[in-house]
Protein backbone atom coordinates (compact mmCIF):
# COMPACT_ATOMS: atom_id res chain seq x y z
CA UNK A 1 0.00 0.00 0.00
CA UNK A 2 1.60 3.42 -1.11
CA UNK A 3 2.17 5.25 2.18
CA UNK A 4 2.35 8.86 0.67
CA UNK A 5 0.18 10.07 -1.91
CA UNK A 6 0.75 12.65 -3.75
CA UNK A 7 -2.55 13.00 -6.34
CA UNK A 8 -1.40 15.79 -8.69
CA UNK A 9 1.46 14.75 -11.17
CA UNK A 10 1.34 18.50 -12.45
CA UNK A 11 -0.07 22.34 -11.20
CA UNK A 12 -0.52 25.18 -12.66
CA UNK A 13 -0.18 28.92 -10.61
CA UNK A 14 -0.30 32.26 -11.94
CA UNK A 15 2.66 34.53 -10.44
CA UNK A 16 1.44 36.36 -7.38
CA UNK A 17 -0.95 33.55 -6.47
CA UNK A 18 -1.47 31.18 -4.18
CA UNK A 19 -1.30 27.09 -4.63
CA UNK A 20 -1.88 24.03 -2.61
CA UNK A 21 -0.13 21.10 -3.36
CA UNK A 22 -2.25 17.59 -1.91
CA UNK A 23 -0.57 15.07 0.19
CA UNK A 24 -2.04 12.71 2.08
CA UNK A 25 -0.28 9.57 4.27
CA UNK A 26 -0.72 6.53 5.56
CA UNK A 27 0.86 5.13 8.92
CA UNK A 28 -0.45 3.53 12.05
CA UNK A 29 1.75 5.52 14.42
CA UNK A 30 1.18 7.88 16.63
CA UNK A 31 4.56 9.37 16.32
CA UNK A 32 5.38 10.44 12.78
CA UNK A 33 7.16 13.45 10.71
CA UNK A 34 5.84 15.15 7.56
CA UNK A 35 8.18 16.83 5.38
CA UNK A 36 7.81 18.71 1.99
CA UNK A 37 10.92 19.47 -0.60
CA UNK A 38 11.03 20.85 -3.13
CA UNK A 39 13.43 19.57 -6.41
CA UNK A 40 14.56 22.16 -9.25
CA UNK A 41 15.50 21.13 -12.53
CA UNK A 42 19.34 20.98 -11.21
CA UNK A 43 18.25 18.09 -8.74
CA UNK A 44 19.04 19.09 -5.18
CA UNK A 45 16.62 18.41 -2.49
CA UNK A 46 15.94 21.41 -0.71
CA UNK A 47 14.07 21.25 2.50
CA UNK A 48 10.57 23.47 2.70
CA UNK A 49 8.93 22.64 6.31
CA UNK A 50 8.49 20.26 8.58
CA UNK A 51 5.32 19.26 10.73
CA UNK A 52 5.46 16.75 13.58
CA UNK A 53 2.37 14.71 14.63
CA UNK A 54 1.98 15.80 17.89
CA UNK A 55 2.52 19.46 16.67
CA UNK A 56 -0.92 21.48 17.64
CA UNK A 57 0.01 24.19 15.19
CA UNK A 58 0.08 24.51 11.53
CA UNK A 59 4.08 24.90 10.85
CA UNK A 60 4.73 28.05 8.53
CA UNK A 61 8.02 28.63 6.88
CA UNK A 62 7.85 32.39 5.37
CA UNK A 63 5.69 31.60 1.91
CA UNK A 64 5.88 27.85 2.42
CA UNK A 65 2.66 26.54 4.91
CA UNK A 66 1.34 22.92 5.70
CA UNK A 67 -2.35 22.43 6.52
CA UNK A 68 -1.96 19.71 8.60
CA UNK A 69 -5.46 17.47 9.44
CA UNK A 70 -4.37 14.58 11.10
CA UNK A 71 -7.77 13.39 11.30
CA UNK A 72 -7.65 12.91 7.39
CA UNK A 73 -4.23 12.16 7.55
CA UNK A 74 -3.40 14.90 4.78
CA UNK A 75 -0.50 17.37 4.93
CA UNK A 76 -0.79 19.88 2.32
CA UNK A 77 1.64 22.28 1.11
CA UNK A 78 0.49 26.02 0.70
CA UNK A 79 2.64 28.35 -1.21
CA UNK A 80 1.39 32.03 -0.83
CA UNK A 81 2.52 34.96 -3.64
CA UNK A 82 3.93 32.26 -6.38
CA UNK A 83 7.32 33.38 -7.68
CA UNK A 84 8.31 31.99 -10.90
CA UNK A 85 11.65 30.75 -9.16
CA UNK A 86 8.96 28.40 -7.47
CA UNK A 87 8.54 26.35 -10.43
CA UNK A 88 9.77 22.66 -9.89
CA UNK A 89 9.12 19.17 -8.38
CA UNK A 90 7.58 19.21 -5.07
CA UNK A 91 7.94 16.00 -2.86
CA UNK A 92 5.80 15.06 0.24
CA UNK A 93 7.52 12.60 2.43
CA UNK A 94 6.97 10.90 5.74
CA UNK A 95 9.12 9.49 8.52
CA UNK A 96 7.42 7.37 10.90
CA UNK A 97 8.36 6.08 14.56
CA UNK A 98 8.37 3.08 14.39
CA UNK A 99 11.20 1.28 16.89
CA UNK A 100 12.92 -0.61 14.14
CA UNK A 101 12.84 2.83 12.48
CA UNK A 102 14.32 5.40 14.31
CA UNK A 103 17.12 6.10 12.56
CA UNK A 104 14.77 8.07 10.45
CA UNK A 105 14.17 6.64 7.58
CA UNK A 106 11.02 9.05 4.87
CA UNK A 107 8.99 7.59 2.81
CA UNK A 108 8.25 9.74 -0.49
CA UNK A 109 5.33 9.89 -2.66
CA UNK A 110 5.55 10.39 -6.11
CA UNK A 111 5.47 14.40 -6.71
CA UNK A 112 3.79 16.99 -8.25
CA UNK A 113 5.44 19.57 -10.61
CA UNK A 114 4.74 23.35 -10.00
CA UNK A 115 4.75 25.56 -13.08
CA UNK A 116 4.40 29.19 -12.52
CA UNK A 117 3.14 31.31 -15.24
CA UNK A 118 4.23 34.77 -15.74
CA UNK B 1 31.43 22.13 3.32
CA UNK B 2 28.53 23.89 4.33
CA UNK B 3 26.08 21.48 2.69
CA UNK B 4 25.87 17.68 1.88
CA UNK B 5 28.98 17.16 -0.84
CA UNK B 6 28.32 13.82 -3.93
CA UNK B 7 31.34 13.15 -6.17
CA UNK B 8 31.25 12.36 -9.17
CA UNK B 9 28.18 14.57 -9.83
CA UNK B 10 27.97 12.46 -13.15
CA UNK B 11 29.33 9.07 -14.16
CA UNK B 12 28.84 7.31 -17.45
CA UNK B 13 29.70 3.41 -17.15
CA UNK B 14 29.47 0.03 -18.96
CA UNK B 15 27.33 -2.48 -17.49
CA UNK B 16 28.99 -4.89 -15.61
CA UNK B 17 31.58 -2.26 -14.31
CA UNK B 18 31.90 -1.56 -10.76
CA UNK B 19 31.53 2.30 -9.82
CA UNK B 20 31.63 3.96 -6.49
CA UNK B 21 30.00 6.68 -5.33
CA UNK B 22 31.26 9.50 -2.71
CA UNK B 23 29.23 11.46 -0.01
CA UNK B 24 30.72 13.81 2.37
CA UNK B 25 27.64 14.89 4.85
CA UNK B 26 27.15 17.84 6.62
CA UNK B 27 30.48 18.66 9.52
CA UNK B 28 28.61 17.40 12.79
CA UNK B 29 25.58 15.36 11.42
CA UNK B 30 25.77 11.62 12.70
CA UNK B 31 23.01 10.18 10.08
CA UNK B 32 23.60 9.53 6.78
CA UNK B 33 21.56 7.99 4.07
CA UNK B 34 21.82 7.03 0.59
CA UNK B 35 18.34 7.15 -1.47
CA UNK B 36 18.40 6.14 -5.15
CA UNK B 37 15.47 8.47 -8.00
CA UNK B 38 14.52 7.00 -10.85
CA UNK B 39 13.21 9.74 -13.66
CA UNK B 40 9.75 10.68 -12.63
CA UNK B 41 9.92 8.82 -9.58
CA UNK B 42 10.09 10.30 -5.40
CA UNK B 43 13.51 9.23 -3.91
CA UNK B 44 13.64 5.54 -2.50
CA UNK B 45 15.51 4.80 0.51
CA UNK B 46 18.22 2.44 0.36
CA UNK B 47 20.55 2.64 3.56
CA UNK B 48 20.74 4.38 6.65
CA UNK B 49 24.15 4.81 9.09
CA UNK B 50 24.17 6.14 12.48
CA UNK B 51 27.57 6.92 12.76
CA UNK B 52 29.90 4.08 11.62
CA UNK B 53 27.18 1.04 11.62
CA UNK B 54 24.65 0.81 8.92
CA UNK B 55 21.47 0.63 11.38
CA UNK B 56 18.97 -0.12 8.47
CA UNK B 57 20.13 -1.42 5.19
CA UNK B 58 16.31 -2.53 4.31
CA UNK B 59 16.31 -0.75 0.90
CA UNK B 60 19.53 -1.93 -0.75
CA UNK B 61 17.92 -4.36 -4.04
CA UNK B 62 20.35 -6.81 -3.63
CA UNK B 63 23.62 -8.12 -3.19
CA UNK B 64 25.51 -5.85 -6.04
CA UNK B 65 25.14 -2.62 -3.30
CA UNK B 66 26.85 -1.86 -0.74
CA UNK B 67 27.69 0.91 1.36
CA UNK B 68 30.51 1.85 4.03
CA UNK B 69 31.42 4.83 6.37
CA UNK B 70 34.11 3.87 8.09
CA UNK B 71 34.89 6.84 9.97
CA UNK B 72 31.62 7.51 10.63
CA UNK B 73 32.10 11.24 8.08
CA UNK B 74 32.13 10.03 4.66
CA UNK B 75 30.50 7.06 3.15
CA UNK B 76 31.05 5.50 -0.18
CA UNK B 77 28.42 3.65 -1.87
CA UNK B 78 29.52 1.07 -4.41
CA UNK B 79 27.86 -1.07 -7.07
CA UNK B 80 29.19 -4.55 -8.64
CA UNK B 81 28.38 -5.64 -11.84
CA UNK B 82 26.29 -2.56 -12.89
CA UNK B 83 23.21 -3.26 -15.30
CA UNK B 84 21.31 -0.63 -17.02
CA UNK B 85 18.61 -0.48 -14.44
CA UNK B 86 20.74 1.22 -12.20
CA UNK B 87 20.70 4.12 -14.21
CA UNK B 88 19.17 6.94 -11.76
CA UNK B 89 20.28 9.47 -9.57
CA UNK B 90 22.04 8.49 -6.08
CA UNK B 91 20.88 11.26 -3.20
CA UNK B 92 23.21 11.30 -0.17
CA UNK B 93 21.56 12.83 2.52
CA UNK B 94 22.61 14.08 6.11
CA UNK B 95 21.16 15.32 9.51
CA UNK B 96 22.32 15.80 12.88
CA UNK B 97 20.86 12.90 15.11
CA UNK B 98 19.30 9.25 14.61
CA UNK B 99 15.91 11.06 15.55
CA UNK B 100 12.77 8.98 14.49
CA UNK B 101 9.18 9.99 14.39
CA UNK B 102 7.74 13.25 15.06
CA UNK B 103 11.15 14.88 16.57
CA UNK B 104 12.26 17.13 13.93
CA UNK B 105 15.90 16.45 13.14
CA UNK B 106 15.54 17.41 9.06
CA UNK B 107 17.51 15.50 6.63
CA UNK B 108 19.59 17.45 4.07
CA UNK B 109 20.32 16.08 0.44
CA UNK B 110 23.14 16.61 -1.73
CA UNK B 111 23.05 17.50 -5.42
CA UNK B 112 23.47 13.76 -6.26
CA UNK B 113 25.43 11.28 -8.49
CA UNK B 114 23.71 10.75 -11.89
CA UNK B 115 24.74 7.10 -12.78
CA UNK B 116 24.36 6.12 -16.59
CA UNK B 117 25.01 2.67 -17.57
CA UNK B 118 24.77 1.51 -21.11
Amino acid sequence: AQKITQTQPGMFVQEKEAVTLDCTYDTSDQSYGLFWYKQPSSGEMIFLIYQGSYDEQNATEGRYSLNFQKARKSANLVISASQLGDSAMYFCAMREGREDNQGGKLIFGQGTELSVKP
Amino acid sequence: GAGVSQTPSNKVTEKGKYVELRCDPISGHTALYWYRQSLGQGPEFLIYFQGTGAADDSGLPNDRFFAVRPEGSVSTLKIQRTERGDSAVYLCASSLGPAGGSTGNTIYFGEGSWLTVV
